[in-house]
């Protein structure tokens, strides 16, 4: 299965610990977003990135939050002292740029903050 | 202020009837529209897509209309099955590439 993976797909932390999301896009693809889901929310955008470079990230907090995507490995998103506000489902979607616009999701991780 | 909105929370149809779903948006000029669906736990799943200069897309019974002027995306399930039962997202770009902005959703319920 070629599709976006992301791990683990279940985090608890506690308020003040750190939490890493990591998420591998599908095969071909150098374009990452990350989005985050709170309950009875939309999906909101948070950050883009291509391999080593961010290239939007009006949708992150200014704070504690930060994401990069390295040459090689996958794209890490970090959480930095948590708080029960960060409790959410975080996404990862990955597309090949140029001509093809179309975003493929991976399944999610939920964050719990405790 | 700029909004995308899916009029209906929640839509429930009889098995066999056509399911429409619209998505209005505000003070947004897109490139593209997308129209994804979320079963409970899971990520979203890209259905159709449909651009700025196209009128209608299809995909076996999946239809996806796309008015400018009225600013308005309809999405319609033909023959709908109970296995159709999902949320359905609806997301716009207002260039290629960047971050799509979502709907919150509304979800289909098909009875037998």
């Amino acid at each position: 299965n070629a599709g976006v993976m992301q791990n683990p797909r279940h985090l608890v932390r506690r308020r003040g610990q750190e939490a890493r999301l990591r998420c591998s896009p599908m095969k071909g693809h150098s374009h990452v977003y990350w989005y985050r889901q709170l309950p009875e929310e939309g999906l909101k955008f948070m950050v883009y990135l291509q391999k080593e470079n961010i290239i939007d990230e009006s949708g992150m907090p200014k704070e504690r939050f930060s994401a990069e995507f390295p040459k090689e490995g996958p794209s890490i998103l970090r959480i930095q002292q948590v708080v029960r506000g960060d409790s959410a489902a975080y996404f990862c979607a990955s597309s090949s740029g140029g001509g093809s616009y179309e975003q493929y999701f991976g399944p999610g991780t939920r964050l719990t903050v405790t | 202020s700029q909004k995308i909105e899916q009029n209906s929370e929640a839509l429930n149809i009889q098995e066999g009837k056509t399911a429409t779903l619209t998505c209005n948006y505000t003070n947004y000029s897109p490139a593209y529209l997308q129209w994804y669906r979320q079963d409970p736990g899971r990520g979203p799943v890209f259905l159709l897509l449909i651009r700025e200069n196209e009128k209608e897309k299809r995909k076996e019974r999946l239809k996806v209309t796309f008015d400018t002027t009225l600013k308005q995306s309809l999405f319609h399930i033909t023959a709908s099955q109970p296995a159709d039962s999902a949320t359905y997202l609806c997301a716009l770009a207002t260039q290629a590439g960047t971050a799509l902005i979502f709907g919150k959703g509304t979800t289909l319920s098909v009875s037998s």
